[in-house]
């Protein structure tokens, strides 16, 4: 079945830094991948809608600037959170749509980064 | 978006069945039921999807009755690593292109030994 990778799985850093998490769709192609942040004890939540070749299309409330989406290829997006702070700690999961897969909806999710701001 | 309501949480002994019901009264004609499954520090994995009436994998059973304003998950006989947090989605299906899902609260379920 489809397969979305995700990189890394989790990751610390120090406030002010910044952090690229990887998504990978790696026996499809997906013009478009889905980040979303989920908060302890709490859902996920939609972030950005990354599209291939064009901009990312953010959620109300996410800032453009500071969540930097990059999809240059057909197989590759990258979330980077830029000037990181503790706030920003959370569990960072990525998706994907494989249009041709069979199975349900054909959306496959990353495993997905724990990211710890200190 | 169809919103979707389910129990914040369940708890069930090894070896039951448990299903978990999730209400989407406004779920418009074009929309597919959906149950993903979630385990701690993970990203979600889809269980079943369904239209309408019954449909069944090898892991679960999707029930859903004729007005389609409610759906049942049914899991067999539950074993603790079913212990999960289970996401009712009611998603539009397009054949072509992508959308985003947009996930409820979930149902924690607690399976004790």
């Amino acid at each position: 079945g489809a397969v979305v990778s995700q990189h890394p799985s989790r990751v610390i850093c120090k406030s002010g830094t910044s952090v690229k998490i990887e998504c990978r769709s790696l026996d499809f192609q997906a013009t478009t991948m889905f980040w979303y942040r989920q908060f302890p004890k709490q859902s996920l939540m939609l972030m950005a809608t990354s599209n291939e070749g064009s901009k990312a299309t953010y959620e109300q409330g996410v800032e453009k600037d500071k969540f930097l989406i990059n999809h240059a290829s057909l197989t590759l997006s990258t979330l980077t959170v830029t000037s990181a702070h503790p706030e920003d700690s959370s569990f960072y999961i990525c998706s994907a749509r494989d249009l041709l897969g069979a199975m349900g909806t054909g959306y496959t999710f990353g495993s997905g980064t724990r990211l710890t701001v200190v | 978006l169809a919103k979707t309501t389910q129990p914040i949480s369940m708890d069930s002994y090894e070896g039951q069945e448990v299903n978990i019901t999730c209400s989407h009264n406004n779920i418009a004609t074009n929309d597919y039921i959906t149950w993903y499954q979630q385990f701690p520090s993970q990203g979600p994995r889809f269980i079943i999807q369904g239209y309408k009436t019954k449909v069944t994998n090898e892991v679960a059973s999707l029930f859903i009755p004729a007005d389609r304003k409610s759906s049942t998950l049914s899991l067999p006989r539950v074993s603790l690593s079913d212990t999960a947090v289970y996401y009712c989605l009611v998603d539009y299906r397009s054949g072509a292109g992508s959308y985003q899902l947009t996930f409820g609260k979930g149902t924690k379920l607690s399976v004790i030994p």
